[in-house]
């Protein structure tokens, strides 16, 4: 089984820097696809950033970039200029196209 | 984006007794449904894929004769509690997957509200 695993329980970043939140997994697949969600304390959840193992360019969404290194099954995620709203949970996600696999989640709190 | 929408988002309910959550996907029609479960402070897991018109598959450790689901349309799932107890008190999320917009291609999953449910 597919397994994701978040080793930060809990981040912190001053506001207008950079943070990196770490993601590794675990799989024997070739195509996937790998995710940051948002979990703000609506629990609604909100999709960061995506993107497709078979691409080897990292996707960038104006702040948010992910270091996709798909040898290490490494999937972090940098937040640049980092803002007050930005302080959420963040989930590592992974899915073959049918279900999705979360990791444990990092609390990133934004210090003013 | 595609839009899945759950109800209710707080159900309180005494021990015993059954619960119905509903997920519909409002703007396209949603084949496989996920549900998942949320305990204050961990991740979501998955309990159950939902599939239109045939029975759920399960993951382990989930009992089947305890969350019902029932998926008869294709814009529509349901999870019954059945004969809920405290321990059942959780946050219950469902998502979908929308094939018609060319999302499939992406592996993205809409997530409803989801729905905190306490049973006393």
């Amino acid at each position: 089984a597919q397994t994701v695993t978040q080793s930060q329980p809990e981040m912190s970043v001053q506001e207008a820097e950079t943070v990196t939140l770490s993601c590794t997994y675990d799989t024997s697949e070739s195509d996937y696809y790998l995710f940051w969600y948002k979990q703000p304390p609506s629990r609604q959840m909100i999709l960061v950033i995506r993107q497709e193992a078979y691409k080897q360019q990292n996707a960038t969404e104006n702040r948010f970039s992910v270091n996709f290194q798909k040898a290490a099954k490494s999937f972090s995620l940098k937040i640049s200029d980092s803002q007050l709203g930005d302080a959420a949970m963040y989930f590592c996600a992974y899915s073959e196209n049918n279900d999705m696999r979360f990791g444990a989640g990092t609390r990133l709190t934004v210090k003013p | 984006g595609a839009v899945v929408s759950q109800h209710p988002s707080r159900v309180i309910c005494k021990s015993g007794t059954s619960v119905k959550i509903e997920c519909r996907s409002l703007d396209f029609q949603a084949t496989t449904m996920f549900w998942y479960r949320q305990f204050p402070k961990q991740s979501l897991m998955l309990m159950a894929t939902s599939n239109e018109g045939s029975k759920a598959t399960y993951e382990q450790g989930v009992e089947k004769d305890k969350f019902l689901i029932n998926h008869a349309s294709l814009t529509l799932s349901t999870l019954t509690v059945t004969s809920a107890h405290p321990e059942d008190s959780s946050f219950y999320i469902c998502s979908a997957r929308d094939f018609g917009q060319g999302y499939a291609n992406t592996g993205e999953l809409f997530f409803g509200e989801g729905s905190r449910l306490t049973v006393l």
